[in-house]
């Protein structure tokens, strides 16, 4: 089955500098990419994703970039602010509903003011 | 409503009691999901509902009965479980043909 691993498990940054979380997957045959974010007992909510036909997408201040070759994707987060504290998590699937997603360990994000 | 719904927030059960926990969404979607999430560990897939139909279930052991009675509401029955079921039981949900999962807030069982 799928294994996806993430890296770091966490991150310390200042406001306003940038964080990138890298995650790794195993099987060649997924083909969708989504990351979540879970504040403190909260839901994991998720904040942006991408399929396997897209190299980069962008929504504001986050990105994802994917590498199919290398089986590696990234979230870029910039201009960091403290309500992006959280635990990050990165997700693989092989898309359309109804299929499994695959979790990565999570990475807890804290955004020093 | 474009939001998952899940009762009871907050459950203590005893390891000889039966309880369920109840998830609702309306917005249509056609899969549904049950996942498990241990402290400071990323969630866990359960089961999976499809058109109303079991289509994935992750070997999970019988004292957690999913039930899917209609397209908006899943259900999952708990008998006789263990201390170390406690945890924070999401429910999820995705559009027909699309993979976008969206999560509802979440029961926290303890299991006494």
């Amino acid at each position: 089955g799928e294994n996806v691993e993430q890296h770091p498990s966490t991150l310390s940054v200042q406001e306003g500098d940038s964080a990138v979380i890298k995650c790794t997957y195993s099987d060649s045959a997924s083909n969708y990419f989504p990351w979540y974010k879970q504040e403190l007992g909260k839901r994991p909510q998720l904040i942006i994703d991408i399929r396997s036909n897209v190299g980069e997408k962008k929504d504001q201040r986050i990105a994802v970039t994917l590498n199919k070759t290398a089986k590696h994707f990234s979230l870029h987060i910039t201009e960091t602010q403290p309500e992006d504290s959280a635990v990050y998590f990165c997700a693989a699937s092989m898309g359309a509903a109804g299929n499994k997603l695959t979790f990565g360990g999570g990475t807890r994000v804290l955004v020093k003011p | 409503d474009t939001e998952v719904t899940q009762t009871p927030k907050h459950l203590v059960m005893g390891m000889t009691n039966k309880k369920s926990l109840k998830c609702e969404q309306h917005m249509g979607h056609r899969a549904m999901y049950w996942y498990k999430q241990k402290a400071k560990k990323p969630p866990e897939l359960m089961f999976v509902y499809s058109y109303e139909k079991l289509s994935i279930n992750e070997s999970v052991p019988s004292r957690f009965s999913p039930e899917c009675p209609n397209s908006s509401l899943l259900n999952l029955h708990l008998h006789a479980l263990q201390p170390e079921d406690s945890a924070l039981y999401l429910c999820a949900s995705s559009p027909g043909g699309r993979d976008e999962a969206f999560f509802g807030q979440g029961t926290r069982l303890t299991v006494v």
